[in-house]
Order: structure tokens, then C-alpha cells, then sequence
């Protein structure tokens, strides 16, 4: 089955730098790729996501890249803001998987005002 | 709109009560899943409902019973729970079919077993 490895497991960063999360997967037959952010006490919540057809894919202060030959992607987040400190995971899918996401192991985000 | 619910928000039960958690999506979707999650880890699929008609169950315990009343419902009915079940339960809903689409979640219910 698919595994997925996340990078790094705990992140801070000055308020307007930019952060990056790192993932691995391994099934190359894997082809969406979601990032969720979890605040405390809530639900994750679905920030961006890119499928295996598109290297790139922006939305406003986040971006997320794909690179299908390393079976890697990552999240960028530009500018950040304290309330951008949270919990993000990413995720991957193949596609003959009826829909099951397997996670990568989380990140956690802090911006320091 | 792009909102899941789930009851209760918090639940304390004991190893032998019977209780049922609720989550109820109005965006269309014919796919409803339940996870469960431990503090600092990631999200566990347990059951996925395609179509009001279980799909996958990633051998979870028979203490846990899943039920899909209808396609926006998606019920889990919980008995003789051990203190190691006690997590956060999250329910997601996607459209189904045989391309990934996007998976919303719920602000997920914190169980805890005495």
C-alpha cells in the first residue's frame, strides 16, 4: 500500500517568512495529492491539492509542487501569519483506491508574531 | 457550502454504554467516511460509504458499526468500547466515482471511554 512521509515534523517561523513542507510518497500509481491544515480543536480543514497531470498550483499565499519522477510534493506557504500556525498534513490517493487517502505524519506550524 | 456536522461535539461513555455518533452533509456527496484520530498523529480511515453502501472497512473492531441511513447521513454506532478507543472521530464526505475528488471534514467528535 501507499505510505507517506512528511518533513519536517515541527516547523517555526518568524511572522512574514515563508514555510515549506516537504512529502514522499511511494505508489507511483498515486495521482492526487491533498494539504490539510488542522487547527486546534477542529476538523481538518482542505487548504489546496494538485493531481498528477499539474506541477504546480497556486492560491494566493500557498502553493503547492509535484514531482512525479522523485515521487515527492510540497506546500509553500509565503508571508505567513500567526494564525497560519496550526497542524498540516499532506496526503496521497491513487487512483484505484476508491477514494482512501493515506496521511503523511503532520506538521506542525508555529509563526511567531 | 462546503460544511459537514457532527454530534455530539464531546462524549464520555463507559465500557459498557451504547451510544451512536451522527454526521450529516448537505453538499451532494454520495461518499461518507469515518476516521479516527489520536492526539499528534494522523488521520485513521475505519469505514468509507460509497453510495449508501459500505465500501471499505479497514478491519475495524465490530465494537464500532457503521450505518448509512441515506446519503446524507452517516451514523456510528459505538458499544463495549475500551479506554483505547478513546479519540477524536472524524467523519469526511467526497462525491464518489473513479477519480479522487476533494474530501470535506468535520469538526469531529471527542470521545472518551472510563
Amino acid at each position: 500500500g501507499e505510505n507517506v512521509e512528511q518533513h519536517p515534523s515541527t516547523l517555526s517561523v518568524q511572522e512574514g517568512d515563508s514555510a515549506v513542507i516537504k512529502c514522499t510518497y511511494s505508489d507511483s500509481a498515486s495521482n492526487y495529492f491533498p494539504w490539510y491544515k488542522q487547527e486546534l480543536g477542529k476538523g481538518p480543514q482542505l487548504i489546496i491539492d494538485i493531481r498528477s497531470n499539474v506541477g504546480e498550483k497556486k492560491d494566493q499565499r500557498i502553493a503547492v509542487t509535484l514531482n512525479k519522477t522523485a515521487k515527492h510534493f510540497s506546500l509553500h506557504i509565503t508571508e505567513t501569519q500567526p494564525e497560519d500556525s496550526a497542524v498540516y498534513f499532506c496526503a496521497a490517493s491513487p487512483k484505484a483506491a476508491g477514494n482512501k487517502l493515506t496521511f503523511g505524519g503532520g506538521t506542525r506550524v508555529l509563526v511567531k508574531p | 457550502d462546503t460544511e459537514v456536522t457532527q454530534t455530539p461535539k464531546h462524549l464520555v461513555m463507559g465500557m459498557t454504554n451504547k451510544k451512536s455518533l451522527k454526521c450529516e452533509q448537505h453538499m451532494g456527496h454520495r461518499a461518507m467516511y469515518w476516521y479516527k484520530q489520536k492526539a499528534k498523529k494522523p488521520p485513521e480511515l475505519m469505514f468509507v460509504y460509497s453510495y449508501e453502501k459500505l465500501s471499505i472497512n479497514e478491519s475495524v473492531p465490530s465494537r464500532f458499526s457503521p450505518e448509512c441511513p441515506n446519503s446524507s447521513l452517516l451514523n456510528l454506532h459505538l458499544h463495549a468500547l475500551q479506554p483505547e478507543d478513546s479519540a477524536l472521530y472524524l467523519c469526511a464526505s467526497s462525491h464518489p466515482g473513479g477519480m479522487t475528488y476533494e474530501q470535506y471534514f468535520g469538526p469531529g467528535t471527542r470521545l472518551t471511554v472510563t
